[in-house]
């Protein structure tokens, strides 16, 4: 079936680091791929998504590109802020699913000063 | 606008017990699915509602229902709690599969469900 493998946390980088968390995917089909995010005592908000392969999804310094080819979609930023620090989920849509939704472990980022 | 709003914030119920979540999708929305989220772990799919339907269900006992309503709000039930269904209940909701945006989903904050 469905699932996502996301790289295990925590990860803890200093400020202005770059930042990438690895994410890959087993689904049939063209799945859509997408990050959120959630900060502590909050619900998951949207980052960003991708719908087909080689789309790339960007959203507030953060992008990832879906990779049909390695079955990945890694997110990246280049310069993290302590207000970054959240737990970031990957997550896919599959392409026979609907929009039932398969999730990421998690990766706990904490930025520090 | 508002965006989906779950109640009640916080339960605490004890093992047996039977607990009712609720939901209201953003406005516009018709579709609700209803998560599971243990500590530390990535959410679990539990039921889709779509037009009132269910129109998918994951691998949870029937000790979970839910049902849609005509306003589109939605109620999760669990019967005969166990310890184990302590965790975040997350409810998202998104717009019409015509819209283009089906998969695009909106999450509440959840409710935090503790059992003694």
């Amino acid at each position: 079936g469905d699932s996502v493998t996301q790289m295990e946390g925590p990860v803890t980088l200093s400020e202005e680091a770059f930042l990438t968390i690895n994410c890959t995917y087993t689904a049939t089909g063209y799945p859509s791929l997408f990050w959120y995010v959630q900060y502590p005592g909050e619900g998951l908000q949207l980052l960003l998504k991708a719908t087909k392969a080689d789309d790339k999804g960007s959203n507030k310094g953060f992008e990832a590109t879906y990779r049909k080819e390695t079955t990945s979609f890694h997110l990246e930023k280049g310069s993290v802020q302590v207000s970054d620090s959240a737990v970031y989920f990957c997550a896919l849509s599959g392409a026979n699913t609907g929009n039932q939704f398969y999730f990421g472990t998690g990766t706990s980022l904490t930025v520090i000063p | 606008d508002a965006g989906v709003t779950q109640s009640p914030t916080h339960l605490i119920k004890t093992r047996g017990q039977h607990v009712t979540l609720r939901c209201s999708p953003i406005s516009g929305h018709k579709s609700v699915s209803w998560y599971q989220q243990v500590l530390g772990q990535g959410p679990q799919f539990i039921f889709q509602y779509y037009e009132k339907e269910e129109r998918g269900r994951g691998n949870f006992p029937d000790r979970f229902s839910a049902r849609q309503f005509p306003n589109y709000s939605s109620e999760l039930n669990v019967n005969a709690l166990l310890l184990g269904d302590s965790a975040l209940y997350l409810c998202a909701s998104s717009l019409t599969p015509a819209s283009g945006r089906f998969n695009e989903q909106f999450f509440g904050p959840g409710t935090r469900l503790t059992v003694l």
